[in-house]
């Protein structure tokens, strides 16, 4: 079986542009979160979905933004772009919101750097 | 001061030693208690989580929480270079609580 899959896994950008990142939950899994990751910070919360409906949000600026598709494919959007945006983001699927924290599953991330 | 901390490290030690990786958190409500590990250029894996107190054991792997200190552990016996890795620790108050992370533990395991 497929584990979480995120496109692109490497990404180059410069400040004021934006992005888009991609995640694919695995088959069957409904619940979908963002997370970012930097050396020193350990995993901060972006958000977290299911069933297309945002469930919750982290401390993050209103230029970080999500969705969730009905097939469960979620994408994250980061606008205008800061270089303090250079980071790895994961995503991780559970089947449901309550197993996130015990069954979820990580993907390998899209590290992004902004120049 | 963070809800979380983890030594970040690097903790270096020979194969075959016993690792012991730790964590603090000032949070009593804490009762998920979590350790992930994460090869390089890869995302966390879960490896074992406890609820509440106590002691559990998986394999060459036992986590430990102690409520009282607010501190808790995870022992890697018979260490392998296969083991080097960055150790993630991370707590939430309940199943639908987010959770809270330490910044991780580099562990290098030396042949």
């Amino acid at each position: 079986k497929a584990g979480v899959t995120q496109t692109p896994r490497y990404l180059i950008k410069t400040r004021g542009q934006q992005v888009t990142l991609s995640c694919s939950p695995i088959s069957g899994h409904r619940s979908v979160s963002w997370y970012q990751q930097t050396p020193g910070q350990g995993l901060q919360f972006l958000f977290e979905y299911f069933s297309e409906t945002q469930r919750n949000k982290g401390n993050f600026p209103g230029r970080f933004s999500g969705r969730q598709f009905s097939n469960s494919r979620s994408e994250m959007n980061v606008s205008t772009l800061e270089l303090g945006d250079s980071a790895l983001y994961l995503c991780a699927s559970s089947f449901s919101p309550g197993q996130m924290n015990t069954e979820a599953f990580f993907g390998q991330g899209t590290r992004l750097t902004v120049v | 001061q963070k809800e979380v901390e983890q030594d970040p490290g690097p903790l270096s030690v020979p194969e075959g030693a016993i690792v012991s990786l730790n964590c603090t958190y000032s949070n009593s409500a804490f009762q998920y208690f979590m350790w992930y590990r994460q090869y390089s250029r890869k995302g966390p894996e879960l490896l074992m989580y406890t609820y509440s107190s106590g002691n559990k054991e998986d394999g060459r792997f036992t986590a430990q929480v102690d409520k009282s200190s607010k501190y808790i552990s995870l022992f890697i016996r018979d260490s392998q270079p296969s083991d080097s890795a960055t150790y993630l620790c991370a707590m939430s108050a309940g199943s639908n609580y987010q959770l809270i992370w330490g910044a991780g533990t580099k562990l290098i395991i030396k042949p």
